[in-house]
Order: structure tokens, then C-alpha cells, then sequence
């Protein structure tokens, strides 16, 4: 099955500045790859995705980059604001469906 | 998006009892995925179920402990059987949007 590995595991930076956290897949079959954002005691939500046909994608201060031949795909937060501290998880879509997550990064942002 | 409820939202149980946790969608899905979160980790998926077979399961998981129940589009079930303070952990339920995971709100277990 598919295996995704995220660094780092945790992550602070000074507000203002950016983050970026690194995904790697090992199935070249997955093909949509979201970025899921987790406060404490809630579910995972959506923040950004990326199809395997697509190189860059950006939404206001979030972006994904992915490159398909190296299998690797990064989260991108400019600008950080103390609100983007949470937990946040990349993903791979497989052949099947299923949705495997990596290891998630604790990004806090120090006001 | 489609709202998925999940129920019960948290519960303590003692060692050697089963759990079952039910989720029901607001439309039609063909697939429904179970995923564990244990405290400070990732989502692991347990098992894909479709409706009408029987679920598939990932590495490490397996029917007897784990036994799924999916019987139409719109609802299934996660029973934790035989339960040890190592199942203690958050499990949610899944299903596929356009093109996302949504996700139910989550059962808090803890085995005591």
C-alpha cells in the first residue's frame, strides 16, 4: 500500500514568517494529494489539494507544489499568523480511494 | 459537502467489552472508510466499507477485532471488540467527496 512520510514533526517560527512542510509518497498510482488542517479536539479539515497533473497550486498565503518524478509534494504558509498554529497532516489519494496521511507536523507560530 | 454524523462522540468502557460507533451520511456514498487516530498521531485507516461486501482491511487490522457493518449508502458501523487500554484512541469515519476526505467528528474511546 501506500506510504507517506512528513517532515518535521514539529515546526515554530516567528509570526510573519514561513513554513514549509515536506511529504513524500511511495505509490506513483496516488494522484490527488490534499493538505488537512487539525485544531486540538476537532476533526481534520481541508486546506489545500494538488492533482497529480498539476505542478503548483496557491491560495492567498497557503500554496502546494508537487513534483510527480521525485514523488514528493510541500505545504507552503507565508505570512504565518498565530491562528495557523495547529496540526497539520498531507495525504495521498491511492488507485482504490483510500486516503493514507503522513505522520503530521505541529506548526506553532510565536507571536 | 455532505454532513456526517457520528455517534457517540466520546465513551469510557472497561477492558473486554466491544464498542460499536455508527456513522450515518446525509447522501448516498458508495465508499466509507475508517480511520484511528491514537493521541499526538496520524489517521491510520482501518478499513474501506462498501456496501453490499464485505470491508477491506489494512495491514495490522482485522475482522475479529475491528467488525464492520455497512448496510446501505448512507450508514456503517466500527465495533472495537474485546477491547484493551490500547484501543484507547480517537476513531473517525470517512467518506470521499468530489474529491477530499471529509470526515465525522470523531468518538473519543477510552478502555479502562
Amino acid at each position: 500500500g501506500e506510504n507517506v512520510e512528513q517532515h518535521p514533526s514539529t515546526l515554530s517560527v516567528q509570526e510573519g514568517d514561513s513554513a514549509v512542510i515536506k511529504c513524500t509518497y511511495s505509490d506513483s498510482a496516488s494522484n490527488y494529494f490534499p493538505w488537512y488542517k487539525q485544531e486540538l479536539g476537532k476533526r481534520p479539515q481541508l486546506i489545500i489539494d494538488i492533482r497529480s497533473n498539476v505542478g503548483e497550486k496557491k491560495d492567498q498565503r497557503i500554496a502546494v507544489t508537487l513534483n510527480k518524478t521525485a514523488k514528493h509534494f510541500s505545504l507552503h504558509i507565508t505570512e504565518t499568523q498565530p491562528e495557523d498554529s495547529a496540526v497539520y497532516f498531507c495525504a495521498a489519494r491511492a488507485a482504490g480511494n483510500q486516503f493514507y496521511f503522513g505522520t503530521g507536523t505541529s506548526l506553532t507560530v510565536i507571536p | 459537502s455532505a454532513v456526517i454524523s457520528q455517534k457517540p462522540s466520546r465513551d469510557i468502557c472497561q477492558r473486554g467489552t466491544s464498542l460499536t460507533i455508527q456513522c450515518q451520511v446525509d447522501s448516498q456514498v458508495t465508499m466509507m472508510f475508517w480511520y484511528r487516530q491514537q493521541p499526538g498521531q496520524s489517521l491510520t485507516l482501518i478499513a474501506t466499507a462498501n456496501q453490499g461486501s464485505e470491508a477491506t482491511y489494512e495491514s495490522g487490522f482485522v475482522i475479529d477485532k475491528f467488525p464492520i457493518s455497512r448496510p446501505n449508502l448512507t450508514f456503517s458501523t466500527l465495533t472495537v471488540s474485546n477491547m484493551s487500554p490500547e484501543d484507547s484512541s480517537i476513531y473517525l469515519c470517512s467518506i470521499q467527496g468530489i474529491a477530499e476526505a471529509f470526515f465525522g467528528q470523531g468518538t473519543r474511546l477510552t478502555v479502562v
